[in-house]
């Protein structure tokens, strides 16, 4: 069964660092990798889609990567704002399903 | 363009009480996906359809859980005889097709069970 783990559990930090948040999952037949945030009381939005076929993809200050054969994703946030502050989901897809992370909560205080 | 959208926001049951919770994806998308999220969990899947079709309902944790799509747009979630450990955030999603291509996320239903 694919699990997914994320490290660190929660990260509290000032405005303007540089942020490094893990994924690992168990299956490294995952298909694609989906990196989401979710913010108090309201639904999930999508940040970043890896296909099976890229390594990494970037938007604006995010950037994440995707390591199948280590099983890996990295999701990288830079100067970080407090805007940014929600639990963040490292998600693994099969073809018909969505297995998320246990998620990383983020703080980013002034 | 719209969303996903989900009805209601809120719901309180009572123990026992049936409870029907209404998903309408984004126009266009194939695949429409339950999930179950408990206070400070992650999403765990429920149920999952490609048009019409419940091709995967492994997720439901008990007979007392039934979903359809009868015209394979509008998806209801319904609850019998709730019990309180259904309380939990009840969230759709849509793809074009299947979850290997990018998901969307409704706001979810949030149902507590007293």
């Amino acid at each position: 069964k694919q699990e997914v783990t994320q490290i660190p559990a929660a990260l509290s930090v000032p405005e303007g660092e540089n942020l490094v948040l893990n994924c690992s999952f168990t299956d490294s037949a995952i298909y694609n990798l989906q990196w989401f945030r979710q913010d108090p009381g309201k639904g999930l939005t999508s940040l970043l889609l890896i296909q099976s076929s890229q390594r990494e993809q970037t938007s604006g200050r995010l950037n994440a990567s995707l390591d199948k054969s280590s099983g890996r994703s990295t999701l990288y946030i830079a100067a970080s704002q407090p805007g940014d502050s929600a639990t963040y989901l490292c998600v693994g897809t099969d073809t018909d399903k969505l297995i998320f992370g246990t998620g990383t909560r983020l703080q980013v205080f002034p | 363009g719209a969303g996903v959208s989900q009805s209601p926001r809120y719901k309180v049951a009572k123990r026992g009480q049936d409870v029907a919770l209404r998903c309408d994806p984004i126009s266009g998308h194939v695949s429409l996906f339950w999930y179950q999220q408990a206070l400070g969990q992650g999403p765990e899947f429920l149920t999952y359809f490609q048009n019409e079709a419940q091709l995967d309902k492994s997720g439901l944790p008990s007979d007392r859980f039934f979903a359809e799509r009868p015209e394979g747009s509008v998806s209801t979630l319904k609850i019998q005889r709730t019990q309180q450990e259904d309380s939990a955030v009840y969230l759709c999603a849509s793809s074009l097709d299947r979850a290997a291509y990018e998901q969307y996320f409704g706001p979810g239903t949030r149902l507590t069970v007293t």
